[in-house]
């Protein structure tokens, strides 16, 4: 079952706005990912925050943790036609390897 | 190879057949993981291997699919007696160990008849 779910199921910006998508979950967890998927490719992983951590950056990501209302963000600043792709957040918890992955953001960048 | 590699990326075949799904981890990885991907779906976990310690099977749907892996290497998934909600997309990713951030195969993409 899916732990994640994402909010906006589907994101649609201009080229040079910022993006910020979403995803919350029900139970404990001891990090949470992000992954990108481009149409017909399989996942890449972009960043992941561990349940200690607050926030998170990576060249024009920024993700948040908010553990106590179990949920992140991720925000993509300054967005690029190459940004178009789907995003998933994805939680691991401390004893279990596996990801829970939510259905995915859709975000569509206008030239 | 420098990535994940799974084979084939399409298979179209007939309802009732067998079919199996390869993938080709990165070198060195000891952590492989099936996933299965419908139509506008995040990801549904199917079996996980960590080097040469029993598999977890617990996300396999039903006992027509089971999955294979020889040592720290290839791994097949295997599919019998197909059906057409088998239809979807099957990714295979790779870890460095359990835990550590996922690469991804680009899938394989299958439609039954």
């Amino acid at each position: 079952s899916q732990q994640g779910e994402e909010d906006p199921q589907a994101l649609s910006i201009q080229e040079g706005e910022n993006a910020t998508m979403n995803c919350s979950y029900k139970t404990s967890i001891n990090n949470l990912q992000w992954y990108r998927q481009n149409s017909g490719r399989g996942l890449v992983h972009l960043i992941l925050i561990r349940s200690n951590e607050r926030e998170k950056h990576s060249g024009r990501l920024r993700v948040t943790l908010d553990t106590s209302k179990k949920s992140s963000s991720l925000l993509i600043t300054a967005s690029r036609a190459a940004d178009t792709a789907s995003y998933f957040c994805a939680t691991g918890k401390s004893n279990d390897y596996k990801l829970s992955f939510g259905a995915g953001t859709t975000v569509t960048v206008r030239a | 190879g420098a990535g994940v590699s799974q084979s084939p990326s399409n298979k179209v075949t007939e309802k009732g057949k067998d079919v199996e799904l390869r993938c080709d981890p990165i070198s060195g990885h000891t952590a492989l993981y099936w996933y299965r991907q419908r139509l506008g779906q995040g990801l549904e976990f199917l079996i996980y291997f960590q080097g040469n310690s029993a598999p977890d099977k617990s996300g396999l749907p039903s006992d027509r699919f089971s999955a294979e892996r020889t040592g720290e290497s290839v791994s097949t998934l295997t599919i019998q007696r197909t059906q057409q909600e088998d239809s979807a997309v099957y990714l295979c990713a790779s870890s460095l160990r359990a835990y550590q951030p996922q690469h991804f195969g680009d899938g394989t993409r299958l439609s039954i008849l």
